[in-house]
């Protein structure tokens, strides 16, 4: 079974476009995480929800806004696409300052 | 601030060569650290990990030693395979606080047969 999903794997889009990426966990755990990686593979912290409530917001457009339904979901809505948003996006959950595991990414391509 | 500097690559070795990935980390507090690897095309998986100094954690071969006094977390492995190639990352975890996990740029490593 799939511990960490994402939807979905690719996405490729115009600018100004408004899109959604969907995570879902199934192990329990109580923290979610949505990372971005770069083209040269960097990897950023972007959110972090812990029960539903957002714990980090680091300096990210607010274009990009998390939703957290429930403990086992986290969702990213990015409201009116740039160029430089293509990027990796990753899921990640842990039980509180636990072990990440990481969901497989989202590839977004912007046009 | 807390931050993670790993050697550039690409680390480009023949199979059986002894890998080291050099990682250095600047951190208040005292860090739990890790490194994650990336096979191409899929998300992160934990590699190993430790938490105090001077532990050692080993896993599939490789091992890494966290070192207090030269603040380092270098990654090791006797006998690099071909399916070894992927992306390694070293991270930074301060406990307490806001729970953030800091990554380094990664390594890329490549070995040919």
């Amino acid at each position: 079974d799939t511990a960490v999903s994402q939807t979905p794997k690719y996405l490729v889009t115009q600018m100004g476009n408004d899109k959604s990426i969907k995570c879902e966990q199934n192990l329990g755990h109580d923290t979610m995480y949505w990372y971005k990686q770069d083209s040269k593979k960097f990897l950023k912290i972007m959110f972090s929800y812990n029960n539903k409530e957002l714990i980090i917001n680091e300096t990210v457009p607010n274009r990009f806004s998390p939703k957290s339904p429930d403990k086992a979901h986290l969702n990213l809505h990015i409201n009116s696409l740039e160029l430089g948003d293509s990027a990796v996006y990753f899921c990640a959950s842990s039980q509180s300052q636990g072990e990440r595991f990481f969901g497989p990414g989202t590839r977004l391509t912007v046009l | 601030g807390n931050s993670v500097t790993q050697m550039e690559g690409p680390v480009t070795l023949s199979e059986e060569a002894f890998l080291t990935i050099n990682c250095t980390y600047t951190a208040t507090g005292y860090p739990s650290l890790f490194w994650y690897v990336q096979y191409p095309g899929e998300g992160l998986q934990l590699l190993l990990k430790a938490t105090k100094a001077d532990d050692k954690g080993s896993n599939k071969g490789f091992e890494a030693t966290y070192r207090k006094e030269t603040t380092s977390f270098h990654l090791e492995k006797g006998s690099v395979q071909v399916s070894d190639s992927a992306v390694y990352f070293c991270a930074l975890l301060i406990s307490g606080g806001y729970n953030k996990l800091i990554f380094g740029a990664g390594t890329r490593l490549a070995v040919h047969p």
